[in-house]
């Protein structure tokens, strides 16, 4: 059974960056893509972007300019840091698993199987 | 478009029928893909694909998908089914962006 367990700085100033790694535990680390995802307190869920294990990324447009995600295979770890971060990105942040398998039918399939539980981070001065 | 659009708030009677719907460009490409989020805990997978329950997923969780909208039926809802449901595919500029919808708060009455 696949886990994903998350760790990272739970408190930053506004400016700084944030750091958050997703550890891969009991699962192949190819063929799928390792995202982060972020939820606001009391609102949506938010896609911050993704990485494959060949370290092909995708990203938010919207958080494009500040996201960098990265990849250990060595370790089966992926992690995230977003920079200049200002209380709106105050969130839980969390690690999934993205699949997006062969599909026949006309539409693709693409999904998030494994989360982790989250990492809540607070930007404050 | 990169927005899947969902209604705010829904409610259901105890072991009634209830449907989600989730709609967006997007739909037209890709099947949706719904979560589960109780309070305080990660979001669940619930259904994939054009009507795949992952194991441990009760079967009166139920998908479809016509043009560009998706739905999540709880046939028989349950007083555990309460929780906010969220829609997820990829948009559909082929740029293999996530989005999300902004979520439905199902309230079981």
């Amino acid at each position: 059974q696949v886990q994903l367990q998350q760790w990272g700085a739970g408190l930053l100033k506004p400016s700084e960056t944030l750091s958050l790694t997703c550890a891969v535990y009991g699962g192949s680390f190819s063929g799928y893509y390792w995202s982060w995802i972020r939820q606001p307190p009391g609102k949506g869920l938010e896609w911050i972007g993704e990485i494959n294990h060949s370290g092909s990324t995708n990203y938010n447009p919207s958080l494009k300019s500040r996201v960098t995600i990265s990849v250990d295979t060595s370790k089966n770890q992926f992690s995230l840091k977003l920079s200049s971060v200002t209380a709106a990105d105050t969130a839980v942040y969390y690690c999934a698993r993205g699949y997006a398998p062969y599909s026949s039918d006309k539409k693709r399939i693409y999904y998030m199987d494994v989360w982790g539980k989250g990492t809540t981070v607070t930007v404050s001065s | 478009s990169s927005e899947l659009t969902q209604d705010p708030a829904v409610s259901v009677a105890l072991g009634q029928t209830v449907r989600i719907t989730c709609q967006g460009d997007s739909l037209r490409s890709y099947y949706a893909s719904w979560y589960q989020q109780k309070p305080g805990q990660a979001p669940v997978l619930v259904i994939y694909g054009k009507n795949n329950r992952p194991s441990g997923i009760p079967d009166r969780f139920s998908g479809s998908s016509s043009g560009n909208t998706a739905s999540l039926t709880i046939t028989g809802a349950q007083a555990e089914d309460e929780a906010d449901y969220y829609c997820n595919s990829r948009d559909s500029s082929g740029n293999h962006i996530g989005v999300f919808g902004g979520g439905t708060k199902l309230t079981v009455l």
